[in-house]
């Protein structure tokens, strides 16, 4: 079971904003860089925020990331279908001396 | 091209052992800290192991303490997860990943094995 906790499942429809939350501790978000997968069925996880804000090449600016204490947050604004996936939050874990990822949560698009 | 390519899931009963590989192309493999990350069917992500660039340094979830080994062959852009007395619970796609010490983040990941423990 995982330390870092995100809600199951998110939904807006197209166009809205939609915020997932990842909620951890002292010793992962809220000592260390916050960062967020983006997974689709069947494939591989995609890097999509990573230091906390940064975007690599290619993710649309629709997609942030936030970070206060010891909780994270992804937006996206501007909801398109092709979001449609699952998204993870993570972080190194200095207790665990270990990567933790956040349970996930569904993203639809009504 | 940048890519990771795993291989050596397959099904093996339980107390067996797998050995996965992951070969590397495309990218300065020696340099990198290099991961396996596995996700149980239908369930999220969980971080399994970790090695430096040396192979100096390795890192392992507690659960799966004891039971694992992670190595690299710098020369052949290779890693792998020596897997022992494998349980059900173990049953996942296995992905290894590259470590990017400048983003501190997974940003290459391969396509999966699957493994499956099962009698």
């Amino acid at each position: 079971q995982s330390v870092v906790t995100q809600p199951p499942s998110a939904s807006g429809t197209p166009g809205q904003s939609v915020t997932i939350s990842c909620a951890g501790s002292r010793s992962n978000i809220g000592s260390n860089t916050v960062n967020w997968y983006q997974q689709f069925p069947g494939t591989a996880p995609k890097l999509l925020i990573y230091t906390m804000n940064q975007r690599p090449s290619g993710v649309p600016d629709r997609f942030s990331g936030s970070k206060s204490g010891t909780s994270a947050s992804l937006a996206i604004s501007g909801l398109q279908s092709e979001d449609e996936a699952d998204y993870y939050c993570a972080a190194w874990d200095d207790s665990l001396n270990g990567y933790v990822f956040g349970t996930g949560t569904r993203v639809s698009v009504l | 091209e940048v890519q990771l390519v795993e291989s050596g899931g397959g099904l093996v009963k339980p107390g067996g052992s797998l050995r996965l590989s992951c070969v590397a192309s495309g990218f300065s493999f020696s340099h990198d800290t290099l991961t396996w990350v596995r996700q149980t069917p239908g369930r999220g992500l969980e971080w399994v192991s970790s090695i430096s660039s040396s192979g100096s340094h390795t890192y392992y979830a507690d659960s799966l303490k004891g039971r694992l080994t992670i190595s690299r062959d710098n020369a052949k852009n290779s890693l792998y997860l020596q897997m022992n007395s494998l349980r059900a619970e173990d049953t996942a796609v296995y992905y290894c990943g590259r470590f990017a010490t400048g983003l501190d983040a997974f940003d290459i990941w391969g396509q999966g094995t699957m493994v499956t423990v099962s009698s």
